[in-house]
């Protein structure tokens, strides 16, 4: 059973790009959580989604980002016009859409680098 | 809101000896609390989590960990330390019975001496 798998794992952008992250979660996974990782932090989350639906956005920022999960394909997280305080390694995670799982397993992650 | 507090940034220990990592929360209710190890340049892998039922839990790596109520705390331990062990250590919450976000920790490096 493959893992969570995140693409790319690292991404180069220019300040002003658009960068586009993807998140393929486990087999038999409907639920989706986004973080991201400064450096020398923790994890901050971002956003929580089940299929097509948007759980909980209370980590996104107001502007710039948004995130999806559609019916079919993997989720994306984007960031418009990327500035130089969005470098960060960005973590996908997903669990089990049972009552009682509660663990989350997350990606290798993609270092976004904007230059 | 729910806070982690883990004391101590940077831990060094001698291989072969105890390691203790320590994590405090903050919250309004007993919430569902869980370590993950961190390898550098890799995701998160979980440790073990505590939900409910017996307050001490153990986990991969001989690691385990004891939810204290009354502390509030959530410390990690190993009883001897190997050099594999060295890495970042996240301590980290969620709501109690329902699918949610996790709030972590900044994280403990933990060194591993020889």
């Amino acid at each position: 059973n493959a893992g969570v798998m995140q693409n790319p794992r690292h991404l180069v952008r220019r300040r002003g790009q658009e960068a586009r992250l993807r998140c393929s979660p486990m087999k038999g996974h409907s639920h989706v959580y986004w973080y991201r990782q400064l450096p020398e932090e923790g994890l901050k989350f971002m956003v929580y989604l089940q299929k097509e639906n948007i759980i909980d956005e209370s980590g996104m920022p107001k502007e710039r980002f948004s995130a999806e999960f559609p019916k079919e394909g993997p989720s994306i997280l984007r960031i418009q016009q990327v500035v130089r305080g969005d470098s960060a390694a960005y973590f996908c995670a997903s669990s089990l859409p049972l009552a009682g799982a509660y663990e989350q397993y997350f990606g290798p992650g993609t270092r976004l680098t904007v230059t | 809101a729910q806070s982690v507090t883990q004391l101590g940034s940077h831990v060094s220990v001698s291989e072969g000896a105890l390691v203790l990592l320590r994590c405090n929360y903050s919250s309004s209710v007993p919430p569902y609390l869980f370590w993950y190890v961190q390898y550098p340049n890799q995701g998160l892998q979980l440790l073990l989590k505590y939900t409910t039922g017996a307050t001490l839990v153990k986990g991969i790596n001989g690691f385990e960990a004891e939810f204290k109520k009354s502390e509030t705390s959530f410390h990690l331990t190993k009883p001897s330390a190997h050099m594999s062990d060295a890495a970042e250590y996240f301590c980290a919450v969620s709501d109690a019975g329902t699918a949610s976000k996790l709030t972590f920790g900044t994280g403990t490096r933990l060194q591993v001496t020889l």
